[in-house]
This record gives structure tokens, sequence and C-alpha cells, in this order.
């Protein structure tokens, strides 16, 4: 049972262009959703985040919105630079039981940007 | 400088043989977490900690053990090791969650330990 998912496994963008990531979740009990950045041998690094509450939330050339009657975030990066090449994590944050604080995430996508 | 600091960083060993990869952060964060990602799977929780002494499995935790006898620490405890827990390791460790907006903020991910059982 995938409560986060990440659709497409790869995308590929030209530099300049807008990058948009998706992610869809299952439960209606997550309360704030994050982006995390991954290069190859190093750990995930938070990207962008948002809560429940709110619609949108932009961070220099990162946007993620939150459409919560469709279940649905993405992430857009304009404009995409070749740097932005990694896989991209959605996670999601329980907010019931114990587990508080706990984060589920998809299973990424690697976004490859060309020169 | 905030730290999650995993060792070791990468590890080969053979089935049956326990092992413990350690974790230590230096944030006086609760929380903390372990991971596994393995391809096409993504990252999957195996256990957790809300405080010293108080742990709850994730999502993966069939043949992990954890211990969180002080608050920095959070080791990852392999009894038996089987091939198929070949993968790779991450530990986290986020602040807790806050504010009358529940406001979050983000994990810390250690460097990731890659763990090959044969």
């Amino acid at each position: 049972d995938q409560q986060v998912k990440q659709n497409s496994p790869s995308l590929s963008v030209q530099e300049g262009r807008i990058s948009i990531l998706n992610c869809d979740y299952t439960n209606s009990m997550f309360d704030y959703f994050l982006w995390y950045k991954k290069y190859p041998a190093e750990g995930p690094t938070f990207l962008i985040s948002i809560s429940s509450i709110k619609d949108k939330n932009e961070d220099g050339r990162f946007t993620v919105f939150l459409n919560k009657s469709a279940k649905h975030l993405s992430l857009h990066i304009v404009p995409s630079q070749p740097g932005d090449s990694a896989v991209y994590f959605c996670a999601a944050k329980r907010n019931y039981g114990g587990s508080q604080g706990n984060l589920i995430f998809g299973k990424g996508t690697k976004l490859s940007v060309k020169p | 400088e905030a730290q999650v600091t995993q060792n070791p960083r990468y590890l080969i060993t053979v089935t049956g043989k326990k092992l413990t990869v350690t974790c230590s952060q230096n944030m006086n964060h609760e929380y903390m977490s372990w991971y596994r990602q393995d391809p096409g799977l993504g990252l999957r929780q195996i256990y957790y900690s809300m405080n010293v002494e108080v742990t709850d499995k994730g999502d993966v935790p069939e043949g992990y053990k954890v211990s969180r006898k002080e608050k920095r620490n959070f080791p990852l405890i392999l009894e038996s090791p089987s091939p198929n827990q070949t993968s790779l390791y991450f530990c986290a460790s986020p602040r807790a969650p806050g504010g009358q907006d529940g406001r979050y903020t983000e994990a810390f991910f250690g460097q990731g330990t890659r763990l090959t059982v044969v």
C-alpha cells in the first residue's frame, strides 16, 4: 500500500526550461509535505516543504503546489539548470498516532537537465 | 554545523555475522529514524525513535533492531544479516513538530551506509 506515489521514474528537461515533478498521496492525515533532492553517494537534502493548510510555497527557483482535493502536489523548477540533475523524493509527514514526525517517501523521480 | 553522522560508509559482511551501523546527531533532536533505499522502492522507514528509550517499528522492521540509550545516538543492529538486507541505509533526524500550525522542519540525513551481505 503505497501512500506516496511518484509515478514518473525519470524526467528529462532542457536547460532553462521548466521542470515539473509530480507526487500523489492517498492519506488525508498527512499534514506536511516535503521535497528532497539526492545526488549519488550522498544523503537526501531538504529542498522545500509545504503545510497542508497552504496551497503554494515558493523559494527562489523552486515552487511547490498542493492540491488537497486531488491529493496531489508538484514541484516546479524554473529555470532548470544542469546542477538540478538528481533524484527528487516527495515525502509526507504523518500526523496521527505515535508516529508524528515520521516521513513516508515516494520512490523518487530522476531529473536530468540537459545543457 | 548541524550534522548526522553514520559509520561506516561502506560495509561488506557475510550472512549471519552480527553488525551495527552507528548514527549520531549533534542537534539535540528528539526524533531519529532509519531508512533503507532500494532501486525502484525509494526510501522506506525501518525504525524510528521519538526520544530516549522510545522506539517503534517503521514500515520494514523485520531483521533489524535499534536502541536509543542517549539522545544523540541511534544505532541500527542487524543480529543475523541476510543478503536481502543488502541496501543503502540512511539515518535521519528531524526536528519535532511544533507550533500552532504544526510547523515542521526538514529532516537532516546522514551520508548513507552501503551494506552488502554475501
